[in-house]
């Protein structure tokens, strides 16, 4: 049973546009909640995260919203490049000993010129 | 360059042949991961460990067992493989405390069992 549901699997947006992928958890005790980005043939890497103190942050041309009463949130990439083609995990974690993520579904997204 | 070094990256196995997938960090990191990546499902935990000498199952845990004999190697090990642990497999690893949970992922390791 997957505690982080992601949507959608995969998503195509023309340069310059917006994308959003959305991500919606179950578990109240989650306090944590990164994206990361991965590209073929790497492992993921952090992009921004956002702790539920906060509905909104913002790093650049990435930006999270986050609905706590909804238990959701989202990444919105603004002026969407090419370069930003690749696989979008977004996770979440509580209080736990291991720092433990629970990841998402992935979102492959592509971005066509 | 500081990291997470995962070997090797490909491997290809018989079914009921064994296989130990190594990861070593140089960062200091306490804590150190190990997950599945297949299409669809995203990333899931298989083990972990909070320090040297210890360790702890995760989500997907059967099948595999895992050791932690130095703070920086973290080993993971399919003692009879099978079809269904053909996968793409990550380190990870991240300091102690609440603060970041930034983890730092090895670049992977594409195992297929035949």
């Amino acid at each position: 049973q997957q505690q982080v549901k992601q949507s959608p699997q995969s998503l195509i947006v023309q340069k310059g546009g917006i994308s959003i992928i959305n991500c919606a958890y179950e578990n109240t005790a989650f306090d944590y909640f990164p994206w990361y980005q991965q590209f073929p043939g790497k492992g993921p890497a952090l992009l921004i995260a956002i702790r539920p103190d906060v509905s909104e942050k913002k790093e650049g041309r990435f930006t999270i919203s986050f609905n706590k009463s909804a238990k959701q949130f989202s990444l919105h990439i603004m002026d969407s490049q090419p370069g930003d083609s690749a696989t979008y995990f977004c996770a979440a974690s509580g209080n736990n000993a291991g720092n433990m993520l629970t990841f998402g579904g992935g979102t492959r997204l592509m971005v066509k010129p | 360059n500081a990291g997470v070094t995962q070997t090797p990256k490909f491997r290809v196995l018989k079914t009921g042949q064994s296989m130990t997938l190594l990861c070593a960090q140089d960062m200091n990191h306490e804590y150190m991961y190990w997950y599945r990546q297949d299409p669809g499902m995203g990333l899931r935990l298989i083990h972990y460990s909070v320090g040297e000498g210890t360790t702890a199952k995760g989500e997907v845990p059967d099948g595999y067992n895992v050791s932690r004999l130095k703070k920086q190697n973290f080993l993971l090990g399919l003692e009879s493989a099978a079809p269904s642990q053909t996968s793409v497999y990550f380190c990870a690893s991240t300091f102690r405390g609440r603060e970041g949970y930034g983890y730092t992922f090895g670049s992977g390791t594409r195992l297929t069992v035949v």
